[in-house]
């Protein structure tokens, strides 16, 4: 059990454009969803915290308008990656809050923008 | 939530045991010690957490220093697919305070024929 995936697994796009990512919880309901992104030879890092029917909270520096996320139901958190530029491409992970409060994480997404 | 020390990387020879060291001097007493490992290009995968005593699953073992200041993961017998970047976090188990998981470096394992 406590599985999340995320859609898709690789995206690469132009710049200019919009990239949504999917994070979904597939046995278990989460309130609370993470999203992270990753550089190359770099630590995770936290962007936001996606909360199921309310505004996400967003870390020091990551724009909000840039970086659109939706948590419309337990199971699923969108991420949306707005006007994309090259210093967008990352591996960006979701993970989801799971009943006993620990955290399960999804495949990541690698996102490439051209 | 804590800030912990880990060595940037260690080899292992496959077979042997992997100890893999981390500091957490600033621990506080309601705050856990968690493993989570990441394999390359893929989302980090949760190993094992504790508070004070020992623990053990099929993947690993946990040791904690009586002090709560410092702890060693041990994969008994490394495989090549060990090979990952391993992270070690504090932080509150439960709660409302997000919960959120604050990365560090992490060790680079590497598990050597």
């Amino acid at each position: 059990g406590a599985v999340v995936s995320q859609h898709p697994s690789r995206v690469i796009c132009k710049s200019g454009t919009s990239v949504k990512i999917e994070c979904r919880s597939l046995d278990f309901q989460a309130t609370t969803m993470f999203w992270y992104r990753q550089f190359p030879k770099q630590s995770l890092m936290l962007m936001a915290t996606s909360n199921e029917g309310s505004k996400a909270t967003y870390e020091q520096g990551v724009e909000k308008d840039k970086f659109l996320i939706n948590h419309a139901s337990l199971t699923l958190s969108t991420l949306t990656v707005t006007s994309a530029h090259p210093e967008d491409s990352s591996f960006y992970i979701c993970s989801a809050r799971g009943n006993n409060n620990e955290q399960f994480f999804g495949p990541g997404t690698r996102l490439t923008v051209l | 939530d804590a800030k912990t020390t880990q060595p940037p990387s260690m080899d292992c020879a496959e077979g042997r045991a992997a100890n893999l060291p981390c500091n957490h001097s600033t621990i506080s007493g309601n705050e856990y010690v968690y493993w989570y490992r990441q394999i390359h290009s893929q989302g980090p995968q949760y190993i094992i957490h504790g508070l004070k005593n020992n623990e053990t699953n099929e993947m690993a073992s946990l040791i904690i220093t009586e002090d709560r200041k410092s702890s060693t993961l041990i994969l008994p017998h490394a495989t090549l697919r060990d090979t990952a970047v391993y992270y070690c976090i504090v932080r509150v188990a439960g709660g409302n305070a997000g919960n959120m998981l604050t990365f560090g470096g992490g060790t680079r394992l590497m598990v050597k024929p």
